[in-house]
C-alpha cells in the first residue's frame, strides 16, 4: 500500500541554520514525489517536485530510491520559511497521498 | 482565474443532520480530489473524481459519505447523518488533466463542526 511518512510533527531551527524535513515513502512502483507548503493563512501549494530537480526558495529535495526517502533541505533557514510542509506521493491512476505534515518554525 | 472555490467555509451541524460541501475547480480543470484533515493529523485522501465519474473512492467511509462531480456545477461532498467524528476540515483540490502534472490546486477548505 502507498504510504508517506513524515516522522517529525514539529521542527524548530534558528535563522541561518540548515534545515531538513524528513519524508519516507512506500510504494511498489515508481512514484512521483512532491513537497507542498502551507504558509499561515494561505492555501496549500506546490513547493517542488522531484522530477523537475529544481530549487525553489532555496529548498531542494533528492529522491533516494534505495532509502525510499525524499527529504527536503535548505542550507540557511529564513523566518519566512516557517510553515506547514507536506510530502506527497503520486502513483498510477493520479492519486495523491500526503504525509501528516511537519510544522517548521524558524526562530529569529 | 479565481482558483478553487469551496463553500461554505464554515458549517455547523447537529448530529444526525446532513452536510453538503461544494467545490468549484479552477477553470479548465476536470479532475477533483477531496481530502479530510482531522485535528492533529495530516491530509487524508478521500475521493478522486473526473466529470461525471468517480475514479477512486478508496478513502471514503463506506457509509454516509458520497461525492459527485456532475457535468455542470460544482463537485459536492455529502455527509449524511453526521456524527461528532466527522468534525474536520475538508479540502478540495483540482488539476487540469489526467496526466501526472504534479500540481494540485487547493481550495481554502470547509470546516465542519458537528455539535
Amino acid at each position: 500500500a502507498q504510504r508517506v511518512t513524515q516522522p517529525e510533527k514539529l521542527l524548530s531551527v534558528f535563522k541561518g541554520a540548515p534545515v531538513e524535513l524528513k519524508c519516507n515513502y512506500s510504494y511498489s512502483g515508481s512514484p512521483e514525489l512532491f513537497w507542498y507548503v502551507q504558509y499561515s493563512r494561505q492555501r496549500l501549494q506546490l513547493l517542488l517536485r522531484h522530477i523537475s530537480r529544481e530549487s525553489i526558495k532555496g529548498f531542494t529535495a533528492d529522491l533516494n530510491k534505495g532509502e525510499t526517502s525524499f527529504h527536503l533541505k535548505k542550507p540557511f533557514a529564513q523566518e519566512e520559511d516557517s510553515a506547514m510542509y507536506y510530502c506527497a506521493l503520486s502513483g498510477t491512476g493520479n492519486q495523491f497521498y500526503f504525509g501528516t505534515g511537519t510544522s517548521l518554525t524558524v526562530i529569529p | 482565474n479565481a482558483g478553487v472555490m469551496q463553500n461554505p467555509r464554515h458549517l455547523v451541524r447537529r448530529r444526525g443532520q446532513e452536510a453538503r460541501l461544494r467545490c468549484s475547480p479552477m477553470k479548465g480543470h476536470s479532475h477533483v480530489y477531496w481530502y479530510r484533515q482531522l485535528p492533529e493529523e495530516g491530509l487524508k485522501f478521500m475521493v478522486y473524481l473526473q466529470k461525471e465519474n468517480i475514479i477512486d473512492e478508496s478513502g471514503m467511509p463506506k457509509e454516509r459519505f458520497s461525492a459527485e462531480f456532475p457535468k455542470e456545477g460544482p463537485s459536492i461532498l455529502r455527509i449524511q447523518q453526521v456524527v461528532r467524528g466527522d468534525s474536520a476540515a475538508y479540502f478540495c483540490a483540482s488539476s487540469p488533466r489526467g496526466q501526472n502534472t504534479g500540481e494540485l490546486f487547493f481550495g481554502e477548505g470547509s470546516r465542519l463542526t458537528v455539535l
